[in-house]
């Protein structure tokens, strides 16, 4: 069973666009995450849900909103994208404050 | 604000050498957390150490964590082609909950046989 998952795997669009990325984990964990990799491996926090709220918001532009259904998902929808919105997007879970799982990531390509 | 910093950046080992990345923090860490992240893969938790001067083995993985509670290393002892990929630090974040993580920008490692 698929601890974390997410869908697309890719996703290729065009700037302007909106989209969205599924997140689901089915470990029971409390807080849910979105983190951002740039093309150099950096792995940057965007947002953290705990129990359907949200308890960080990083400096990420307000284009970026993450929704939860409820405790097992965390979407994350993306308006407007941009150049520069390119990356591999991770959602992670915890049982918070101990370790992450990361689900498989959505590679996110504009043009 | 709170920063991770990692070295280094790559490197480069004949398989049989041994491997280690530093990791810095610019504020004291309640802990700090290894992850490891194949080509192409997601990061995988490899532990969690909370003790200052804590030493921790995984097989060939030695983890420490400094006294200060501001840095820590990952040393592997004869590397093999399966330790390729990139090994990150992280530390809990300054948030209130203190659930994000600060991940350092990680080491790449290369291994030819």
């Amino acid at each position: 069973d698929t601890a974390v998952s997410q869908t697309p795997k890719y996703l290729v669009t065009q700037m302007g666009n909106d989209k969205s990325i599924k997140c689901e984990q089915n470990l029971g964990h409390d807080t849910m995450y979105w983190y951002k990799q740039d093309s150099k491996k950096f792995l940057k926090i965007m947002f953290s849900y705990n129990n359907k709220e949200l308890i960080i918001n990083e400096t990420v532009p307000n284009r970026f909103s993450p929704k939860s259904p409820d405790k097992a998902h965390l979407n994350l929808h993306i308006n407007s994208l941009e150049l520069g919105d390119s990356a591999v997007y991770f959602c992670a879970s915890s049982l918070s404050p101990y370790e992450q799982y990361f689900g498989p990531g959505t590679r996110l390509t504009v043009t | 604000g709170q920063q991770v910093m990692q070295i280094p950046q790559y490197q480069h080992v004949q398989e049989g050498e041994d491997f280690t990345t530093y990791c810095n923090s610019s504020t004291t860490l309640s802990n700090i957390q290894w992850y490891k992240q194949r080509p192409g893969g997601h990061p995988v938790f490899l532990i969690q150490l909370v003790k200052s001067g804590e030493v921790k083995k995984q097989k060939r993985l030695t983890f420490q964590f400094g006294e200060a509670k501001k840095n820590s290393s990952l040393h592997i002892t004869a590397t093999q082609t399966t330790d390729v990929g990139t090994y990150f630090c992280a530390g809990p974040g300054t948030d209130q909950a203190g659930t994000a993580l600060i991940f350092g920008k990680g080491t790449t490692l290369s291994v030819s046989s």
